[in-house]
This record gives C-alpha cells, sequence and structure tokens, in this order.
C-alpha cells in the first residue's frame, strides 16, 4: 500500500527564517511526486512535480527536491503570505497504471511578520 | 483561463435527503477525479473519468454514492440517501493525460454538511 508521511504537522517561522518541509513516501513505482499548497477554504494549488530522483525545481522562494525516499520542500526568505498548508502526494502505478494521487497530510505552515 | 469549476460551493442538507454535486473541469483536459477532504483521512480519491469513461472507483464508499460523466465538460457526483457521516469538502479535479505524465488541477471544493 502507497503512504505518505509529511513533517512537521505545523511549523511556525519567522519573515526571512529559511527552513524545509519533509515528504517520506513509500509506493510501488513512482510516477511522480507532486507538492501542492492549500489555503483555507481552498482547492489544492499546484506546486512542482518531481519524476525522479535527483530532480530538483524552484518557484520564487520555493524549492522542491526528490530522493528515493523522500522529497524536501525548502522555502526561502519565507513571508506572511507562504503562510498556507502544503500537501505532498505521490502517483504509484507504473506498472499497473493507478492515477490516483496519495496525499500526506499536510504540514500547515504560519510566517509570522 | 477558467479553472475547475464545482457547484454549489455550500451544501447544507438532512440525513436522507438526495445531494448532488456539479464539476466542470478545464477544456481540454481528458481525465477527471472526484476527492473527498476530511480531517481524519485527508484527501482520499473517490472515482475517476478518463475520455467520460469511469476506469476506477474502489475508492466510493457505497452504494449511496454514484458518478456520472455525461461529456467532457461536465461530471455529477450522487449521494442518496445522504448521511452525516458524509460531511467533507468534495473537490473535483482534471487533467490532461499525457506520455510524459500529468497534472491533477483542483477545483475550489463542495462543502457538504449533512444533519
Amino acid at each position: 500500500e502507497d503512504q505518505v508521511t509529511q513533517s512537521p504537522e505545523a511549523l511556525r517561522l519567522q519573515e526571512g527564517e529559511s527552513s524545509s518541509l519533509n515528504c517520506s513516501y513509500t509506493v510501488s513505482g513512482l510516477r511522480g511526486l507532486f507538492w501542492y499548497r492549500q489555503d483555507p477554504g481552498k482547492g489544492p494549488e499546484f506546486l512542482f512535480t518531481l519524476y525522479s530522483a535527483g530532480e530538483e525545481k524552484e518557484k520564487e522562494r520555493l524549492k522542491a527536491t526528490l530522493t528515493k525516499k523522500e522529497s524536501f520542500l525548502h522555502i526561502t526568505a519565507p513571508k506572511p503570505e507562504d503562510s498556507a498548508t502544503y500537501l505532498c502526494a505521490v502517483q504509484a502505478g507504473v506498472d499497473t497504471g493507478r492515477r490516483a494521487l496519495t496525499f500526506g497530510s499536510g504540514t500547515r505552515l504560519q510566517v509570522q511578520p | 483561463d477558467a479553472g475547475v469549476i464545482q457547484s454549489p460551493r455550500h451544501e447544507v442538507t438532512e440525513m436522507g435527503q438526495e445531494v448532488t454535486l456539479r464539476c466542470k473541469p478545464i477544456s481540454g483536459h481528458n481525465s477527471l477525479f472526484w476527492y473527498r477532504q476530511t480531517m481524519m483521512r485527508g484527501l482520499e480519491l473517490l472515482i475517476y473519468f478518463n475520455n467520460n469513461v469511469p476506469i476506477d472507483d474502489s475508492g466510493m464508499p457505497e452504494d449511496r454514492f454514484s458518478a456520472k460523466m455525461p461529456n467532457a465538460s461536465f461530471s455529477t457526483l450522487k449521494i442518496q440517501p445522504s448521511e452525516p457521516r458524509d460531511s467533507a469538502v468534495y473537490f473535483c479535479a482534471s487533467s490532461l493525460r499525457l506520455a510524459g505524465g500529468e497534472t491533477q488541477y483542483f477545483g475550489p471544493g463542495t462543502r457538504l454538511l449533512v444533519l
């Protein structure tokens, strides 16, 4: 069974204080690992897709990296508007064609001014 | 460019009533997914369609739930009869499946409360 574990559950940072969020996964045949941002009362907003170990992607203050067992979302010099819940998800089943995303429980990030 | 559209955004109903949730995927996308989000279980897939055909409904809780996709631009998720444990946020997502992979884009969700 595919599993995604995110840590920490909650993180409070001061504006400008860089940190990393962790996503550990076990999956049979990884098709892709996805990062989403979810604001209260809204749907998940797509951030990144990573397909293979060693891959990195960046967008503004966010950088996502991938190894064979985990992914990190690095937040550099965060601002209050980066406050949100960050969700990690895997799409497994390279050999089976399964397309459901398996989500972690998320990391609630609060950035204080 | 319009994203995934869901209606209604909020629904309050009484136990035993029929509830219908609606979704319009992003134009040009060929796959549509229904997810449910609760505090206890997080986001879970209920069912997905590829080219309007249901492919995997293993996440549908029970026979009270049904989903249809009559055309490429519309899908419904129906709960009949509804129960308090169905209270959750229901998301629709769509994607364009390509050889290199796909990204699922989510709608704003429908918040369902069954009293």
